[in-house]
């Protein structure tokens, strides 16, 4: 079985700062990894993924996400954070057949301070 | 583009009554959409695999009976919650693979059914 889990379950910071949210996962296979943001009241939208390649991927909202195979981690960052990055993030992978089907991370929330 | 939507957005019913909720991928054919519920500040839990033209696959400790899933086209499938109960109240999301990019699920609004 695969599982994921992020460390952190509320993260609290002020405008401007710099944000790194932890994802591990266990599982051995090759993998696909995500990061999901929802803001409130909203659904769910994939900020970015990883399938190959360059293990430091760009997503949106000037998000980026480095995948450390040796480590088992697929960490999520952000320079400089606003207040509308106020959110719900959650990692996810999927590699074990059906290889479409995602495990989600707990979540973390993230509220930043104007 | 991959916009995935559901219908109804909320639902209130009786207890021992049945609900039907739609998700429909609108710009885009999904051979896979996957329905999960969510409850307050928790994540997503998956309740069944839908593949278009077959049965849906169930995860453990969901009633296949109770959560009855039909994925009648490329760009819709519906969960009945039969015969509602109070603890069914949550908040139900789906998801729909493209075609072409199997790995990645676009996500619907959610539905949030409150049974009294």
């Amino acid at each position: 079985a695969q599982s994921v889990s992020q460390h952190n379950h509320h993260v609290i910071l002020s405008e401007a700062a710099s944000l790194e949210l932890g994802c591990n996962y266990s599982y051995g296979g090759t993998v696909n990894l995500f990061w999901y943001v929802q803001y409130p009241g909203q659904h769910l939208q994939l900020l970015l993924k990883y399938f190959s390649g360059d293990p430091l991927v760009k997503g949106i909202k000037g998000f980026e996400a480095e995948f450390i195979k040796s480590k088992f981690s697929f960490n999520l960052r952000k320079p400089s954070v606003q207040w509308s990055d106020t959110a719900e993030y959650f990692c996810a992978v999927n590699g074990i057949p059906p290889r479409n089907k995602l495990s989600f991370g707990a979540g973390t929330t993230v509220t930043v301070r104007a | 583009g991959a916009v995935v939507s559901q219908h109804p957005s909320r639902v209130i019913c009786k207890s021992g009554t049945s609900v039907k909720i739609e998700c429909r991928s609108l710009d885009f054919q999904a051979t896979t959409m996957f329905w999960y519920r969510q409850f307050p500040k928790q994540s997503l839990m998956l309740m069944a695999t839908s593949n278009e033209g077959s049965k849906a696959t169930y995860e453990q400790g969901v009633e296949k009976d109770k959560f009855l899933i039909n994925h009648a086209s490329l760009t819709l499938s519906t969960l009945t919650v039969t015969s509602a109960h109070p603890e069914d109240s949550s908040f139900y999301i789906c998801s729909a693979s493209p075609l072409l990019v199997q790995e990645t699920q676009y996500f619907g609004p959610g539905t949030r059914l409150l049974v009294l």
